[in-house]
């Protein structure tokens, strides 16, 4: 078990470029979450899967947003036309549907500076 | 709405010493409350969690909590201090009103030790 795996750990774009982050939950979790975690701050939840489908999202996940989970495996969380506010790290966690799955593992993280 | 307030941004502490991280919520119905670790460029690791049963919860690398609900808080204490301590930590409660299990988070206390 190789763990939550982020794909890219860093990031720099220039304002108004998209980007794509990856994430690889444990194999046989069947939930997955995003976070953003800005300086300072604790991490803020975004939006969170259930196998292939998007369950809930949070106002914090603007038009500019868009996550996918195709096949119920891996994820990819893309923002279009990148602000400088979108700087922080983006986090990912996986649970496992049992007791609720209330233990969530998360992924190294990828930080993201818009310049 | 859940919330949660961790009281100190950093919290200082010398080696061997004792270590108690402050943490109250807020919740409509009972809460399920999370502490995790986080070092510096990684992810979240969970210590310890309440869920229900017995209020003083014993997490890994020897540090415990304790739900007392008569006051909403939640916190983590260790007995001594070690230098590999010394990272951020953030307390979390699951999230309520439909959630299907985001978590809520501190802002996290930054703790160091010293030598």
């Amino acid at each position: 078990d190789t763990g939550v795996s982020q794909d890219p750990r860093h990031k720099i774009t220039k304002r108004g470029q998209n980007v794509t982050f990856r994430c690889d939950p444990i194999s046989e979790h069947n939930r997955l979450y995003w976070y953003r975690q800005t300086l300072g701050q604790g991490p803020e939840f975004l939006t969170y899967f259930q196998n292939e489908a998007q369950l809930e999202k949070s106002r914090l996940l603007s038009d500019r947003f868009s996550a996918e989970r195709p096949k119920g495996s891996f994820s990819t969380l893309e923002i279009q036309r990148t602000e400088q506010g979108d700087s922080a790290m983006y986090l990912c966690a996986s649970s496992s549907g049992l007791a609720g799955g209330l233990e969530q593992f998360f992924g190294p993280g990828t930080r993201l500076t818009v310049l | 709405a859940q919330s949660v307030t961790q009281l100190g941004s950093h919290v200082s502490v010398s080696e061997g010493a004792l270590v108690l991280l402050r943490c109250n919520y807020s919740s409509s119905v009972p809460p399920y409350l999370f502490w995790y670790v986080q070092y510096p460029n990684q992810g979240l690791q969970l210590l310890l969690k309440y869920t229900t049963g017995a209020t003083l919860v014993k997490g890994i690398n020897g540090f415990e909590a304790e739900f007392k609900k008569s006051e909403t808080s939640f916190h983590l204490t260790k007995p001594s201090a070690h230098m590999s301590d010394a990272a951020e930590y953030f307390c979390a409660v699951w999230g309520d009103g439909g959630s299907q299990g985001n978590l809520i988070f501190g802002k996290g206390t930054k703790l160091s030790v010293k030598p």
